[in-house]
């Protein structure tokens, strides 16, 4: 079955650099959520989609913004990274609301 | 806000040794549900509990919904190395009804051969 598609799955950046993260949800998946995990810790929401309008946004900094494309593929673009953000990045989708939802590998991003 | 916490952090055990994992939610869930994380990797997704008091069964995996719908637990029998991984426990924020996940901090199941 397909899955959850990421990329790139990893990421080496230098501070006050930009970085785009992209995630291609399961085909007939119209909802797109993103989560930030920092070692050792738990998925932090940071902001969805549904049918390609912002749904809901958690603890996502200015300095990073999202969209939903016409084909439901979602962009998290980071802009003056700093050395905290340095994390893995998943997205997760899900047909409407349906609650479960599938991840992708997930991208990780050091930032130095 | 609201809060999702989990319990042990940690564990290890012995091959063949039972595992617990116990979740607790400061509001009632509408449903909660339960990931595996391997090292390295991503979470996946193992089964949703919905109604008050549920149980259900995958294998050695034992999955319980409390009759408040506040609290969850996670048994695993007699484990084997292949359940090495964080088991994460999550449920719907209840602020909102877009689906976005509370996860709790996860326990991390080391088992040695």
């Amino acid at each position: 079955a397909a899955g959850v598609i990421q990329s790139p799955r990893h990421l080496i950046k230098e501070k006050r650099e930009t970085a785009t993260l992209k995630c291609y949800p399961i085909p007939r998946h119209d909802t797109v959520y993103w989560y930030q995990q920092g070692p050792g810790q738990d998925p932090q929401f940071l902001i969805s989609f549904y049918e390609k309008m912002q749904s809901d946004k958690g603890s996502i900094p200015d300095r990073f913004s999202a969209q939903q494309f016409s084909d439901y593929h979602s962009e998290l673009n980071m802009s003056s990274l700093e050395l905290g953000d340095s994390a893995l990045y998943f997205c997760a989708s899900t047909v409407g609301n349906t609650d479960t939802q599938y991840f992708g590998p997930g991208t990780r991003l050091t930032v130095l | 806000g609201q809060q999702v916490m989990q319990i042990p952090q940690y564990q290890h055990v012995q091959e063949g040794e039972d595992f617990t994992t116990y979740c607790n939610s400061s509001t009632t869930l509408s449903n909660i549900q339960w990931y595996k994380q391997r090292p390295g990797g991503h979470p996946v997704f193992l089964i949703q509990l919905v109604k008050s008091g549920e149980v259900k069964k995958q294998k050695r995996l034992t999955f319980q919904f409390g009759e408040a719908k506040k609290n969850s637990s996670l048994h695993i029998t007699a484990t084997q190395t292949t359940d090495v991984g964080t088991y994460f426990c999550a449920g719907p924020s209840g602020s909102s009804n877009t689906g976005k996940l509370i996860f709790g901090q996860g326990t991390t199941l080391q088992v040695k051969p």
